[in-house]
């Protein structure tokens, strides 16, 4: 099994910030990337690793190969504090265990 | 836009089963995979299978296979996962997700990315 650890656990920053999540994978992958607000489903931001998903805006890259990826949000706006997994692709997918986004 | 509508919240008794249901609404799952992915309170997304449907043929963690069947009816565009043997662990939120395959290499379809995903089914077990 494919096994995806995210770092850092949380990131606290300021609105206007930029943020770096990082995914690493045990083996060579493709990656997607989801975002998580309370009580609400995931939403994906980043297929293929580093494709935006419809409507999701342009300050959120993804980026990376093999077995390491970066997803980056150029400047954090307050809506984007949120819980943000990232996902292999593969028979049997699976998450890490998130990276947090919170305000400081 | 298509949508996914999910069957309403249970309360279940340890050792029974729970079925849980996933229509797609203004669209189909034509040529798309269907996940099922749990969420336990306060913790992290694990996916627990999948069916493409136009195929029939589904892919199940191993950390479910032996408890989880999911099937799919193409003529309602509806999805089903039945989880069996029920523990307390299994109190979670439950999504359907639509998404993406491909021809697998270990296995004969891999699953990509999780596009339009349903609002959940809340699963209670206790006694």
């Amino acid at each position: 099994e494919v096994v995806l650890t995210q770092s850092p656990g949380t990131l606290s920053l300021s609105p206007g910030e930029r943020a770096t999540l990082s995914c690493r994978a045990s083996q060579s992958v493709k990656l997607a990337w989801y975002q998580q607000k309370p009580g609400q489903a995931p939403r994906l931001l980043i297929y293929g690793t580093s494709s935006r998903a419809t409507g999701i805006p342009d300050r959120f890259s993804g980026s990376g190969s093999g077995t390491d990826f970066t997803l980056t949000i150029s400047r954090l706006e307050p809506e984007d504090f949120a819980v943000y997994y990232c996902q292999h692709y593969g028979c049997s997918p699976t998450f890490g265990q998130g990276t947090k986004v919170e305000i400081k | 836009q298509v949508q996914l509508v999910q069957s309403g919240a249970e309360v279940k008794k340890p050792g029974s089963s729970v079925k849980v249901s996933c229509k797609a609404s203004g669209g189909t799952f034509s040529n798309y995979a269907v996940s099922w992915v749990r969420q336990a309170p306060g913790q992290g997304l694990v996916w627990m299978g999948g069916i493409i449907p136009i195929f029939g043929t589904t892919n199940y963690a191993q950390k479910f296979q032996d408890r989880v069947t999911i099937t799919a009816d193409e003529s309602t565009s509806t999805a089903y996962m039945e989880l069996s043997r029920l523990r307390s662990e299994d109190t979670a939120v439950y999504y359907c997700a639509r998404g993406g395959w491909g021809s697998g290499t270990y296995c004969q379809h891999y699953y990509s990315y999780m596009d339009v995903w349903g609002k959940g089914t809340t699963v209670t077990v206790s006694s």
